[in-house]
């Protein structure tokens, strides 16, 4: 089962508009929430990642947000860059779980000039 | 910086051969861990690392084996090659103290005849 759901496989959207990358998680006991981005050929890098205490948290261009009522998650970025593109993976930690995160299966954005 | 290498970027190998991947970091990292990506199935957790000859399994261990001697190394192994294991893994390190952003290294990407 995947307890980490990234319901779109793509996204494109043009430089300088909004990207919006959404997460669903089914399990209440993840208490921490992290966004990756990988480059073809290169592992993936840790983008930002959110706490469940808190609903958002921003990094430059970089926000995420955090419904834990819905057991939702978002990363918005603003604005949208070439670079940007990659495949973002969001990825999820419980406290019992011994730093094991559990990872969606990922959305290809492509921003394009 | 920290760093994590993979001893192959690309590996092709027989069914039924004995494979070995290697993985170092050079930042004395604790934790060490083994991913696999496949296409619309993300990363899953193969096995991990918190300690020297310490090991855990992680969600597919299945047909895989590690061995963590030092610090810095831990090595995946295939006993007996199969075409389903096809794939691009990857490796990762995380220290005692951030456990939950892990640093990952480029990947190899082994095909299975």
């Amino acid at each position: 089962d995947q307890q980490v759901k990234q319901n779109s496989p793509s996204l494109s959207v043009q430089e300088g508009r909004i990207s919006i990358l959404n997460c669903d998680y089914t399990n209440s006991m993840f208490d921490y929430f992290l966004w990756y981005k990988k480059y073809p050929a290169e592992g993936p890098t840790f983008l930002i990642s959110i706490s469940s205490i808190k609903d958002k948290n921003e990094d430059g261009r970089f926000t995420v947000f955090l419904n834990k009522s819905a057991k939702h998650l978002s990363l918005h970025i603003v604005p949208s860059q070439p670079g940007d593109s990659a495949v973002y993976f969001c990825a999820a930690s419980a406290i019992s779980g011994f730093q094991k995160l559990v990872f969606g299966t990922g959305t290809r954005l492509l921003v394009s000039p | 910086d920290v760093k994590v290498t993979q001893s192959s970027r690309y590996l092709v190998k027989r069914t039924g051969e004995k494979v070995f991947l290697e993985c170092v970091q050079d930042m004395d990292h604790e934790n060490m861990f083994w991913y696999r990506q496949d296409p619309g199935l993300g990363l899953r957790l193969i096995y991990f690392s918190y300690d020297v000859k310490m090991k855990e399994k992680g969600d597919i261990p299945e047909g895989y084996s590690v061995s963590r001697e030092k610090k810095e190394r831990f090595s995946l192994i295939l006993e007996s090659a199969s075409t389903n294991q096809t794939s691009m893994y990857l490796c990762a390190s995380s220290p005692l103290d951030q456990q939950e952003t892990q640093y990952f290294g480029p990947g190899t990407r082994l095909l299975v005849l």
